[in-house]
């Protein structure tokens, strides 16, 4: 296992336009993170799942966003109608919980921009 | 007032100084991790502990769970430590993973 994957890497849209965005995590990985980074700003919080289950939604994602994790392993984001306020990296990160947290890791991100 | 407060917010040292950054937390947690971020994105998890101290080459993390508070220290730095170095925590509660803003470090040569 080469760890967390997503892709694509960079993705320049206009606005208006969807976008998917698709995160494979260490396969064993029972729990997955959305993030989104904006430049000088630490991840903020988009959404999580344990296995298939959406455990939360952030307040601050509006209906244009959702995540699906169909099978319990890989994850994808949808980004329906984007905004230029959506530009920003997309972070996803795995780690297997068993009641305690395990050790984090993250895939390398996907940097929209919605032109 | 975020719920994971990182101190400084930037740091330029010179090579060889000894590097300490600070996390006050204000929730219960189960966990504490320390992060580092290239320029690019890559995350890479440094340490993840819950209680005393933690050694890894030159990076030593180290928590104190009563004052809710956590430094990750770097000794002998090099050009090649400079990064962000990001602390996040797992709630008590086992909820989403709560992220501070980061410590941007440039070490001169």
């Amino acid at each position: 296992d080469t760890g967390v994957s997503q892709d694509p890497r960079h993705k320049i849209t206009k606005r208006g336009q969807n976008v998917t965005f698709r995160c494979d995590p260490i396969s064993e990985h029972n729990r997955l993170y959305w993030y989104r980074q904006t430049l000088g700003q630490g991840p903020e919080f988009l959404t999580y799942f344990q296995n298939e289950a959406q455990l939360e939604k952030s307040r601050l994602l509006s209906d244009r966003f959702s995540a699906e994790r169909p099978k319990g392993s890989f994850s994808t984001l949808e980004i329906q109608r984007t905004e230029q306020g959506d530009s920003a990296m997309y972070l996803c990160a795995s780690t297997l919980n068993r009641g305690n947290t395990g050790e984090l890791f993250f895939g390398e991100g996907s940097r929209l921009t919605v032109l | 007032k975020n719920e994971v407060e990182q101190s400084p917010q930037n740091l330029t040292a010179q090579e060889g100084e000894f590097i300490t950054i600070n996390c006050s937390y204000s929730v219960g947690i189960s966990a504490l991790h320390w992060l580092q971020q290239h320029p690019g994105g890559g995350i890479v998890s440094l340490f993840m502990l819950s209680s005393g101290k933690k050694k890894h080459g030159r990076l030593i993390a180290t928590i104190n769970i009563q004052e809710k508070h956590s430094s990750l220290h770097i000794t002998a730095s090099h050009p090649r430590d400079s990064a962000v170095y990001i602390c996040a925590v797992t709630p008590n509660r086992d909820d989403k993973i709560i992220f501070g803003k980061g410590t941007r470090l440039h070490i001169l040569p």
